[in-house]
């Protein structure tokens, strides 16, 4: 099985922060790697697929990069609609998830 | 617009069986895998299985074979998730979702990544 470890587990910041979610696969993974953002009560929302190809209707500050072990998740300008929870999931090898970023206001 | 619908909440008791369901809308239903996912209160992601609907292949995560069923029906586009004997540790909100399709470096055609996704069933196994 393929583990995926996501840091950091909770992340204070404030609107108009760069933030910044790393991911890391037990594996290589090529570049198949997608980003979700979850908010309470509701199912995830796909943000990144194929480690950085912006999913359509995705706001542009939303950015991936990363390939094999390691990936990272850059929203460039923290807006009041990004608090969230942000979870990675690998698709190489069947499908594996990180255990999700919190991401709250400071 | 491709659409994943399901079936409302739940509350049973230890023991008891459950089949909850996920439709799909605005596409080719026998052209797409369909897939769940768990999410326990408070926890994160959990890929269970999947099923292809025009054959009926499936495929479970090791973690669930064997505890859960997944089916479908092709002239109703609607998948199933199903227990035989609930346990309190099954208490969890289920997700149905469609894999993408896409070709790998090789030119293979492969599933992907999770969307869109159903709204969530609750789930809640209780004595």
């Amino acid at each position: 099985d393929i583990q995926m470890t996501q840091s950091p587990s909770t992340l204070s910041a404030s609107v108009g922060d760069r933030v910044t979610i790393t991911c890391r696969a037990s594996q290589s993974v090529s570049y198949w790697l997608a980003w979700y953002q979850q908010k309470p009560g509701k199912a995830p929302k796909l943000l990144i697929y194929k480690a950085s190809s912006l999913e359509s209707g995705v706001p542009s500050r939303f950015s991936g990069s990363g390939s094999g072990t390691e990936f990272t998740l850059t929203i460039s300008s923290l807006q009041p609609d990004d608090f969230a929870t942000y979870y990675c999931q690998q698709y190489n090898n069947y499908w594996t998830f990180g255990q999700g970023t919190k991401v709250e206001i400071k | 617009e491709v659409q994943l619908v399901q079936s409302g909440a739940e509350v049973k008791k230890p023991g008891e069986s459950l089949k909850i369901s996920c439709k799909g809308s605005g596409y080719s239903f026998t052209s797409h895998w369909i897939g769940w996912v768990r999410q326990m209160p408070g926890k994160g992601l959990e890929w269970m299985g999947l099923i292809n609907p025009e054959d009926s292949d499936s495929r479970y995560s090791p973690s669930f074979q064997g505890q859960v069923t997944i089916s479908a029906d092709k002239s109703t586009n609607t998948a199933y998730l199903q227990w035989s004997s609930l346990k309190a540790s099954d208490t969890a909100i289920y997700y149905c979702v469609r894999p993408s399709h896409y070709y790998d470096t090789s030119g293979s055609l492969r599933l992907g990544w999770f969307d869109p996704w159903g709204q969530g069933t609750q789930v809640t196994v209780s004595s």
